[in-house]
């Protein structure tokens, strides 16, 4: 089945740690992202990428890091200088940036004790 | 921020047609209406989108004005499994942004 992976479901991490979450994709997009959830709140765009070793940052950028060195991987690092880094993580998929429709995963939710 | 107002919550009698407005009234010439939905703690999924014109795929139907300032996503028959919460959404689309703005969304919860 075609779709977007992401793992582990539920991460948990001490203060202080970087901790990497981590998004592959098999339907073969060229453009991937990462949205960021609080409870009760929307999505914010945290870095998106149009094309293989190409990111953008988004919104909310500050104290996240990504690459994509691979077509079919986007994975996020979440490090110490992050304020606030207990949410639910988001990574999503389209065909291209200009693409209608973009394919979510099924979240991580990282909880920072 | 993002530039769309829906209403926290709304009810709908299982087997009933769902009605779930927006407001836009910023929108630009060139900017979609999007519509996803997100059950608990999954990844939201798309529904349909429009420009200006009346759209209507296998989910859902789309109802925008003519003066594009609202619009109104139709579930014509809805389930339990219609329950989340659903967001509408304006594209802002310039360079090399693709960036989908969610607002707090409408929880529609579907009773038997």
């Amino acid at each position: 089945d075609g779709g977007i992976t992401q793992s582990p479901k539920y991460l948990f991490r001490k203060e202080g740690q970087n901790v990497t979450l981590s998004c592959e994709q098999n339907l073969n997009h060229d453009a991937m992202y990462w949205y960021r959830q609080d409870p009760g709140q929307g999505l914010r765009l945290i870095y998106y990428s149009q094309i293989v070793n190409d990111f953008q940052k988004g919104d909310i950028a500050e104290g996240y890091s990504v690459s994509r060195e691979k077509k079919e991987s986007f994975p996020l690092t979440v490090t110490s200088a992050q304020k606030n880094p207990t949410a639910f993580y988001l990574c999503a998929s389209s065909t291209a940036l200009q693409s209608n429709e973009q394919f979510f995963g099924p979240g991580t939710r990282l909880t920072v004790l | 921020d993002a530039k769309t107002t829906q209403p926290p919550s709304m009810d709908c009698a299982e087997g009933r047609a769902a009605n779930l407005p927006c407001n836009h009234s910023t929108i630009s010439g060139n900017e979609y209406v999007y519509w996803y939905r997100q059950i608990h703690s999954q990844g939201p999924q798309y529904i349909i989108h429009g420009l200006k014109n009346n759209e209507t795929n296998e989910m859902a139907s789309l109802i925008i004005t003519e003066d594009r300032k609202s619009s109104t996503l139709i579930l014509p028959h809805a389930t339990l499994r219609d329950t989340a919460v659903y967001y509408c959404i304006v594209r802002v689309y310039g360079g090399a942004t693709n960036k989908l703005i969610f607002g707090t969304g409408t929880l529609l919860a579907v009773q038997p």
